[in-house]
Formats: C-alpha cells, structure tokens, sequence
C-alpha cells in the first residue's frame, strides 16, 4: 500500500497527558498537511510543511499544539497538556509540488480519532 | 459567515436516482475545487479536482464549477447503496501557495436500495 498512512489509528488518553501521532505521507509527496475534524464539520487546516520546512501554521495551532517533519518525511503532531477540547479526528494528507508540476490535490490517511476522558 | 457553506443533509435517495450536491463560497480568489468522500470513521477519499471554473466527468460523477455564482456542484449517476457517505466540498487558492484546503461541512447521502 502506497497511501498515507498515520499511526495510531485510536487514541484515549486522560486529560493532561501528551500524545503524539505519526503521519507517513505518499513516498515521493513533499507537502505534508494536517488538519483536525470534529464531528458533523469538515477538516480544518492546522499546519503544512514542504519538505522539512514549517511553513504555515494556523490560529488554531495553539502552543500546546507542535508539529515537526525531520528529515522531509514521516512527519509528527504532539498535543501536550491535553483538553477535552482536543477530542476529534486529526487527519495528515500529502501532495506533489516542484518546478515541473505544482498540483493541489492531497491525499489523506485513515487518520488518528483522539478521545480525550 | 463561513468561507465555503454546505447543506449538511442527510440527503436520502433511492437506488438509481440522480443526486446533486453543492457548495457556495465567497472567497472569490478560490481557483482549486475537489470533492471528497468520506466513510464513517474512515479518512477522505479524492473523488473529483477541477480548476477553475467548468465541468469535469469521470464515470458516474460530473463536477461543476460556476466561479461567476461562486457555486459548484457534484452530480452522481445512477447511485448505488455504496455511495452512501459523506461528500465534502474543498477549495484553494491560487494565492496561497501552499495549498492549504478550506472545506464545507459535507452532506451525508444515504442511497436506499
């Protein structure tokens, strides 16, 4: 399978606690998304990084909220001190960009249902 | 008022029928138009890209883009009970070199066999 893929695929966790989720985006993809869905609504951009580079976060990422690509690939999203609030479906997609071709088209993962007790 | 508005249904059809979904947007920078579909509990699948304004076919799905109305819509032919899900509308940009996706809220379809 050559999809995106996000591990784990469930989470609870206790109020308080910090989490972290791994996205593995499409091999040659260098855009890496994450968004956040909660219940009834459609995603919400969090964060994209091309490459290795962050380059835009949104209002919605507050600073317990930290995102990293390390090395241009597999990408991971921690939540410290986490709130019921935090309780929803974090979802990773990737897309192609270069010189050649730029394409908006993402790809999404089965994404990482956070239920925060 | 939110960037992209959908109607959230459900929206309940029988095997075979015709059904229409639409989005309205008022970002009139919007260039990129994609529909998803999504299954419960599952992540959202790529159906349909178009840019800019016009149509696009692709087997029992036609994608519209009306940029003048700031409207699109997804048509689906003769639906079947597996294309009961929800369908969420998704836009970009052209400014926004990113690529960052603005979403509706998707309308859940139910196709009765």
């Amino acid at each position: 399978d050559t999809g995106v893929s996000q591990d784990p695929r469930h989470k609870i966790t206790k109020r308080g606690q910090n989490v972290t989720f791994r996205c593995d985006p499409i091999s040659e993809h260098n855009r890496l998304y994450w968004y956040r869905q909660t219940l009834g609504q459609g995603p919400e951009f969090l964060t994209y990084f091309q490459n290795e580079a962050q380059l835009e976060k949104s209002r919605l990422l507050s600073d317990r909220f930290s995102a990293e690509r390390p090395k241009g690939s597999f990408s991971t999203l921690e939540i410290q001190r986490t709130e019921q609030g935090d309780s929803a479906m974090y979802l990773c997609a990737s897309s192609l960009s270069s010189k050649s071709r730029e394409t908006y088209e993402q790809y999404f993962g089965p994404g990482t249902r956070l239920t925060v007790t | 008022q939110k960037e992209v508005e959908q109607d959230p249904g459900p929206l309940s059809v029988p095997e075979g029928a015709i059904v229409s979904l639409n989005c309205t947007y008022s970002n009139s920078a919007f260039q990129y138009f994609m529909w998803y579909r999504q299954y419960s509990r599952k992540g959202p699948e790529l159906l349909m890209y178009t840019y800019s304004s016009g149509n696009k076919e692709d087997g029992r799905f036609t994608a519209q883009v009306d940029k003048s109305s700031k409207y699109i819509s997804l048509f689906i032919r003769d639906s079947q009970p597996s294309d009961s899900a929800t369908y969420l509308c998704a836009m970009s940009a052209v400014y926004n070199q990113g690529g960052k996706l603005i979403f509706g809220q998707g309308t859940e379809l139910s196709v009765k066999p």
